[in-house]
């Protein structure tokens, strides 16, 4: 089915310990976004992608790396991952309008 | 203060009520979001708007651009409206900003 597949669904590091989330989208759009969600803040944008080969802050960029590698996919990297990084992830796309990912519960311990 | 704002943070209704969930930004905007999640935590679009109202099925979403307001309404609520309704303004480019969210239950 079209979509947004986002994998892992679970994820457990220890403080330090690095990771790759994988995004990726069948449906041929231009935007795609990074996205984390924590109890009383809502969603906070972390990068966005407005096309192919580019990529931009947002909210809450620290601790984090995005690679955009080609039009599907859009990856976000712990390098070093810390308790403050224990969050639900959203990956999603636009055309508009919003596709999101299942989302990964990543526990920072 | 937050870019946006939802109100109620949460509502409770009896089946069958009307209801209305607003939404105040205080930035220019090229478009807005309605969304729902899923208890189980998906999340999925309902409705974008630049102007005017649209309706799909019992929903109905309204935006006033000048008052940089939005309202989102749900005709005959039934118990698996039950979710987190979040409201996200488009700005510069793709830029998406998200409200809080609001927790939505419908008593049978």
């Amino acid at each position: 089915n079209a979509g947004v597949t986002q994998t892992p669904k679970f994820q457990v590091l220890k403080t330090g310990q690095s990771m790759t989330l994988q995004c990726a989208q069948d449906m041929n759009h231009n935007s795609m976004y990074w996205y984390r969600q924590d109890p009383g803040m809502g969603l906070r944008l972390i990068y966005y992608s407005a096309s192919e080969g580019t990529t931009d802050k947002g909210e809450v960029p620290n601790g984090y790396n995005v690679s955009r590698l080609n039009k599907r996919e859009f990856s976000l990297r712990l390098e070093s991952a810390a308790p403050s990084q224990t969050s639900v992830y959203f990956c999603a796309s636009s055309y508009p309008p919003l596709h999101f990912g299942n989302g990964t519960r990543l526990t920072v311990t | 203060k937050n870019e946006v704002e939802q109100s109620p943070q949460n509502l409770t209704a009896q089946e069958g009520e009307f209801i209305t969930i607003n939404c105040s930004y205080s930035v220019g905007i090229s478009a807005l979001h309605w969304l729902q999640q899923h208890p189980g935590g998906g999340i999925v679009s309902l409705f974008m708007l630049s102007s005017g109202k649209k309706k799909h099925g019992r929903l109905i979403a309204t935006i006033n651009i000048q008052e940089k307001h939005s309202s989102l309404h749900i005709t005959a609520s039934h118990p698996r409206d039950s979710a987190v309704y979040i409201c996200a303004v488009q700005t510069s480019g793709s830029r998406l900003t998200f409200g809080e969210g609001t927790q939505l239950t419908v008593n049978p």
